[in-house]
């Protein structure tokens, strides 16, 4: 049973560029979370998805940044118009029932915006 | 996936006893980070530890880490029935691929 997998790995943008960032939960799980992790920081709660729904995104910003988890496919996080603030790691976990279930983590996509 | 090795698996104390867990790991590191997960709320962080580091205090919380037995310990003073939670450790490896390395968590209950 694969973990949770991210891709890519590593990912550069220019200011300004778009990032796409990909998700897949493990098999059974519906519920996708999304931390961001600055360097040198812990990680902070951005955003809870279930398939087709966003139940909490009490930590994403306001502007430039977007998820989504279709019913078919990955979970996305999107980046509009990077700036150098966004070069963070970039995790996801997901779990097979609610919120209280344990969480299992992807390796992270690491960002770096030049 | 979840790497890393945390003892025990799980805890159970009475309210105002302490309580100690463990985290181990394999690789060397920049540093390490205890979190925190209630029930119905996400992974909050505790506490960063970095590698030249031996002891860390936050509150009632005392991290030590010893990187010649590449182990840490999470020790909580004082426990409340609000400190019932999973406990994970990450550690930040110092190799090139910047990623967290987690532990399988340690399930802490205090019971009243």
């Amino acid at each position: 049973n694969a973990g949770v997998m991210q891709n890519p790995r590593h990912l550069v943008r220019r200011r300004g560029q778009e990032a796409r960032l990909r998700c897949s939960p493990m098999k059974g799980h519906s519920h996708v979370y999304w931390y961001r992790q600055l360097p040198e920081e812990g990680l902070k709660f951005m955003v809870y998805l279930q398939k087709e729904n966003i139940i909490d995104e009490s930590g994403m910003p306001k502007e430039r940044f977007s998820a989504e988890f279709p019913k078919e496919g990955p979970s996305i996080l999107r980046i509009q118009q990077v700036v150098r603030g966004d070069s963070a790691a970039y995790f996801c976990a997901s779990s097979r029932g609610s919120w209280e279930e344990t969480q299992y983590f992807g390796p992270g996509t690491r960002l770096l915006v030049l | 996936s979840q790497q890393g090795e945390e003892d025990p698996q799980a805890l159970s104390i009475q309210e105002g006893e302490n309580a100690t867990m463990n985290c181990s790991y394999k690789t060397s590191i920049n540093n390490l980070q205890w979190y925190r997960q209630n029930s119905g709320r996400g992974l909050v962080h505790l506490i960063l530890i970095r590698s030249n580091e031996r002891e860390k205090h936050s509150g009632r919380l005392r991290v030590t880490l010893d990187t010649s037995k590449k182990s840490s310990s999470l020790l909580i003073t004082a426990s409340r029935a609000a400190d019932t939670a999973s406990y994970f450790c990450a550690t930040d490896p110092m190799d090139s691929n910047y990623q967290l390395i987690w532990g399988a968590g340690t399930k802490l209950i205090i019971k009243p």
